[in-house]
């Protein structure tokens, strides 16, 4: 099974910087890794998929990227409505099990 | 629009059942595959089950396998999820998720959620 792990746990920055928030598989998932981003008391929103895919209506702003075990997900200037938690997510070969990572809190000085 | 709404959750007793609903519209849903994915309080994400676009193909997680059952209703644009011999563990807000595609990755649209609590 793959474990994603992801760093850092939160993430306090101010207005207009930049967020660095990274994704670790335990083993190769290729590309093959989404990144959600879930407001307070709202479902999760789908901003990258296959690592580096904006979703439908995604800002510019956000962007992913890596391979293999390694990925990130750049918000280049952080707006207060980015507040929220970020989940990475992958899907096992065979059976299809999808796994989140334990998530990324943005908070905004 | 893409709509999906979720019915069905409440405060039910540890051991009985419950069947959750998920409405679907705005989407041809009988060509999708969809999810159930859930949340405890205070807690991350945990994906439940898939059912394949035409319902012949089902997976769960590990967690709830042997005690849950997903099913559709492509006439009606209904996702359904019915949960047995429900455990405290168990309590969580519910999802239902449209698949991205046709290859089963991706989580693309999600419903608002329904609260399930296991409580005597």
């Amino acid at each position: 099974e793959i474990v994603l792990t992801q760093s850092p746990a939160t993430l306090s920055l101010s207005p207009g910087e930049r967020a660095t928030l990274s994704c670790r598989a335990s083993q190769s998932v290729y590309s093959y890794l989404a990144w959600y981003q879930q407001k307070p008391g709202q479902a999760p929103r789908l901003l990258i998929y296959d690592a580096s895919d904006r979703a439908t209506g995604v800002p510019a702003r956000f962007s992913g990227s890596g391979s293999g075990t390694d990925f990130t997900l750049t918000i280049s200037s952080l707006e207060p409505e980015d507040v929220a938690v970020y989940y990475c997510q992958h899907r096992s070969n065979w059976p299809p099990l999808f796994t989140f990572g334990p998530g990324t809190k943005v908070d905004i000085k | 629009q893409v709509q999906l709404v979720e019915s069905g959750g409440g405060v039910v007793q540890p051991g009985r059942s419950l069947r959750l609903s998920c409405a679907a519209s705005g989407f041809t849903f009988s060509s999708y595959a969809m999810h159930w994915v859930r949340q405890a309080p205070g807690k991350g994400l945990e994906w439940v089950a898939v059912i394949s676009y035409d319902g012949s193909d089902k997976y769960y997680a590990d967690s709830v396998k042997g005690r849950c059952t997903v099913s559709r209703d492509n006439s009606n644009n209904t996702l359904y999820l019915q949960v047995t011999s429900l455990k405290t563990e168990d309590t969580a807000t519910y999802f239902c998720a449209r698949d991205l595609g046709s290859s089963w990755y991706y989580f693309d649209r999600w419903g608002q959620g329904t609260l399930v609590a296991v409580s005597s």
